[in-house]
Parts: structure tokens; sequence; C-alpha cells
């Protein structure tokens, strides 16, 4: 089955800097790759996902990019503020019937004012 | 709209003890439902996925299990906790394909003594 690799595991930047998360995945068939914001002691909500046909996408301030060669992505917060403080998990699954979300650990991303 | 509840909050239940988490979504026909820990603050691991009622796949064997009795309705249950048991459990939802637009519910923080 899938494997999902996600580094590092904490993050800590000033207000204003960028922010870069990575994951690795390791089955080649996967095609739909999701990001997931969790504040603390709160659910898990989609920001962000890609799939195999696009290689970059934005949105506002974040915006996640595809290797499918490489067989990575990564999540790039710029501008970072408090309020982006949580745990991200990236995640990825074939776009097909029966395959779930194979989810990262996360990363604890800390941004001082 | 749909919505998602999931209760209770909290539940601090001793070792040996039995389990009943309930998770209810509203507003939508057929949906995938999803049963996942979160152990230590970190790491989605998939307990179990259901596709329709009666219909449960399991992905980690361990001590829980699920049950799907009605078509908005999973249960996650155990005989017997372990200290192991403790952790964050989250119900998800999802419609029409597995992989895509997961809505998490609010979690239960199950701590076994």
């Amino acid at each position: 089955g899938e494997n999902v690799e996600q580094h590092p595991s904490t993050l800590s930047v000033q207000e204003g800097d960028s922010a870069v998360i990575k994951c690795t995945y390791s089955d080649s068939a996967s095609n739909y790759f999701p990001w997931y914001k969790q504040e603390l002691g709160k659910r898990p909500q989609l920001i962000i996902d890609i799939r195999s046909n696009v290689g970059e996408k934005k949105d506002q301030r974040i915006a996640v990019t595809l290797n499918k060669t490489a067989k990575h992505f990564s999540l790039h917060i710029t501008e970072t503020q408090p309020e982006d403080s949580a745990v991200y998990f990236c995640a990825a699954s074939r776009r097909s019937g029966y395959s779930t979300l194979t989810f990262g650990k996360g990363t604890m991303l800390l941004v001082s004012p | 709209s749909q919505t998602i509840h999931q209760w209770p909050a909290t539940l601090v239940q001793p070792v040996g003890s039995p389990l009943s988490l309930e998770c209810t979504v509203e507003g939508t026909s057929n949906p995938n439902l999803y049963w996942y820990r979160q152990a230590a603050g970190r790491g989605l691991q998939l307990l179990f996925y259901s596709v329709g009622i009666g219909q449960i796949s399991s992905e980690v064997p361990q001590n829980l299990s699920a049950s799907r009795p009605q078509d908005r309705q999973f249960i996650l249950s155990s005989k017997k906790l372990l200290l192991s048991d403790s952790g964050f459990y989250l119900c998800a939802w999802s419609v029409g394909q597995l992989y895509y637009g997961y809505t998490f519910g609010s979690g239960t923080r199950l701590t076994v003594v």
C-alpha cells in the first residue's frame, strides 16, 4: 500500500517568513494530494489539493507543488502569520473508487510574532 | 447543509471496560464514513471505513471494531479497552470517491486509565 513520509515534524518560523513542508510517497499510481490543517484541539480541514496533471497550484498565501518523477510534493506558505500555527498533514491517494487517503505524520508549524 | 456529529467529546475509561463512540451525518445520503485515530496529537491512522450499511473495511487489526447500522450512523466499539487505545478519535465522511473531500467530526478524546 501507499506510504507517505512528511518532513519536518516541527517547524518554527518568524512571522512574515516563508514555510515549506515536504512529503514523499511510495505508490507511483497515486495522483491526488491534499493538505489538511489542524489547529490545536480542532478537527483537520482541507486547505488545498493538487492532482497529478498539475505541477503547481496556488491559493493566496499557500501553494502546493508536485514532482511526480521524484514522487514528492510540498506545501509552501508565504508571509506567515501567527494564525498559521497548526499541524499540517499531507496525504496521497489514487483517484479510484476504492482508494482511501494515506496521511503523513504531520508537521507542527509554529509562527512566532 | 451537511453536518457531522460525534460524541462524546471527552471520555475517560478504565482498562478492560467497553467502548462505544458514535458518529452521525446529516444532510447527505449514502456517505462514505471513516474512523481515524490520532495518537499523542500527531498522525492520522485510518482504522475503519464504510461505503454502505453493514459494509466495514478494517485497515489495522486491533482491539476495536466498527459497525454501520444505519446509512448515516457509524459506531466504533471495543469490548475491553487497553491503555494503548488512548487517543483522539475522529470520524469523517465523504461522498462519491473514497479519497476525496473528507469532512472530519470534532473528535473524541479518549483516555484509558
